[in-house]
């Protein structure tokens, strides 16, 4: 595998619950993302971390919370979502900055979500 | 805005034919492209970098090539095999935006 785990893999929830998605990587990246993916679309980039701290919020509604305890894991908390925020979300990692001397992004599988 | 565009027709081809994947982009001057793969229901897989100043790439049966003059890359599989059969995605270095991903068909 890529060396990022997510949890759950699947989850169904209703409008009015709370969950939340984990991703952990064992890769010793700096920078881990979470992106929205729904079918037919491209990939969507939520959020971005590099060193723990947050660098990027693409106008993500406030229903989505990130958290970034530390360079090796990454939280999505989910609250009172919507039908349409179904897709599949995924995170990622890279190392970024000077001293990288690539830039590829590593995947983990993805959390199949359903809201009904 | 910048844009990243992939054809979103599904591609086609026989066993053992070269297959050829375009990525544009638009109002963008990427410093590299990176292409993935994407499998259903799994998450996308690194497959090969290549920076603007470089004008082709090579990883065993994998090519990709970077016209920063006409904004394309282009990706190739030579010898295809029913295996190569999956959605290849392209992006650039600052990962905020990918391209939506050309399904690749290969046919026995």
């Amino acid at each position: 595998e890529t060396g990022v785990t997510q949890t759950p893999r699947h989850l169904v929830m209703g409008m009015t619950n709370k969950k939340s998605l984990k991703c952990e990587q064992h890769l010793g990246h700096n920078a881990m993302y979470w992106y929205k993916q729904s079918a037919k679309k491209p990939l969507e980039l939520m959020f971005v971390y590099n060193f723990k701290e947050q660098t990027e919020n693409n106008s993500v509604p406030s229903r989505f919370s990130p958290e970034c305890p530390n360079s090796s894991h990454l939280f999505l908390h989910l609250h009172t979502l919507q039908p349409e925020d179904s897709a599949l979300y995924l995170c990622a990692s890279s190392r970024e900055g000077p001293e990288a001397s690539s830039y590829e992004q590593y995947f983990g599988p993805g959390t199949r979500l359903t809201v009904t | 805005s910048q844009k990243i565009e992939q054809n979103s027709e599904a591609l086609n081809i026989q066993e053992g034919k070269t297959a050829t994947l375009t990525c544009n982009y638009t109002n963008y001057s990427p410093a590299y492209l990176q292409w993935y793969r994407q499998d259903p229901g799994r998450g996308p897989v690194f497959l090969l970098l290549i920076r603007e100043n470089e004008k082709e790439k090579r990883k065993e049966r994998l090519k990709v090539t970077f016209d920063t003059t006409l904004k394309q890359s282009l990706f190739h599989i030579t010898a295809s095999q029913p295996a190569d059969s999956a959605t290849y995605l392209c992006g650039p270095e600052d990962k905020l935006i990918f391209g939506a991903g050309t399904r690749l068909a290969v046919h026995p």
